[in-house]
């Protein structure tokens, strides 16, 4: 089984930050790694697919890079309505990662 | 606009079981794999399976594949995930999602509780 580690679980930011979340996998994922955001009481929302593939309407202040075993999730500039848990998933056989929460400092 | 609706949670006694359904519209059905994925309160994101447009292909996560099956019906634009044998840790949010690529739209959940 592939593992997912996410680290930092916990991240406090304030408002216009860099934010940068990460996702390191047990073994090389070739790239299946996608990047959800979940609101509290809200199901999860699709951000980055593919490693660096922005899905349709996501602001453009949301980026994903990376290759092999490690890959990141970046936040530009942090927005107040991006407070959210941020969960990777990597698709060669669809692991979630623990999950990343975020808040405004 | 797409728009995936889950329903059939509910109280449910250990030992039992328990069908979820999927509704979808907006979309195709009958052209994309559609998959579960449920998530323990206060807890991380699981997934359980998927299955593809004509259901000859469907996998499940290990753990779950004796317990859970997942099955769709194209005519009706519905999704299903038959649980049984349910125990306190299969108490959760159950999620469908649209898989295209990745899962890239997802219902708002049904709760399921496992308890006596």
């Amino acid at each position: 089984d592939i593992q997912m580690t996410q680290s930092p679980s916990f991240l406090s930011a304030s408002v216009g930050e860099r934010v940068t979340l990460s996702c390191r996998a047990s073994q090389n994922i070739n790239k299946y790694l996608d990047w959800y955001q979940q609101k509290l009481g809200e199901a999860p929302k699709l951000l980055i697919y593919n490693t660096n593939n922005l899905h349709t309407g996501i602001p453009s202040r949301f980026s994903g890079s990376g290759s092999g075993t490690d890959y990141t999730l970046t936040i530009s500039s942090l927005q107040p309505e991006d407070v959210a848990t941020y969960f990777c998933l990597q698709r060669n056989s669809f692991t979630f990662g623990s999950g990343t929460k975020l808040e405004i400092k | 606009e797409v728009k995936l609706v889950e329903s059939g949670g509910g109280l449910v006694q250990p030992g039992r079981s328990l069908k979820l359904s999927c509704a979808a519209s907006g979309f195709s059905f009958n052209d994309y794999w559609m998959g579960w994925v449920r998530q323990a309160p206060g807890k991380g994101l699981e997934w359980i399976g998927e299955i593809n447009q004509d259901s000859s292909t469907i996998n499940y996560t290990p753990s779950l594949k004796d317990k859970f099956t997942i099955s769709r019906d194209n005519a009706q634009n519905t999704l299903y995930l038959q649980m049984s044998k349910l125990g306190s840790e299969d108490t959760a949010i159950y999620y469908c999602a649209r898989e295209w690529d990745t899962y890239d739209y997802w219902g708002q959940g049904v709760m399921v509780t496992v308890s006596s």
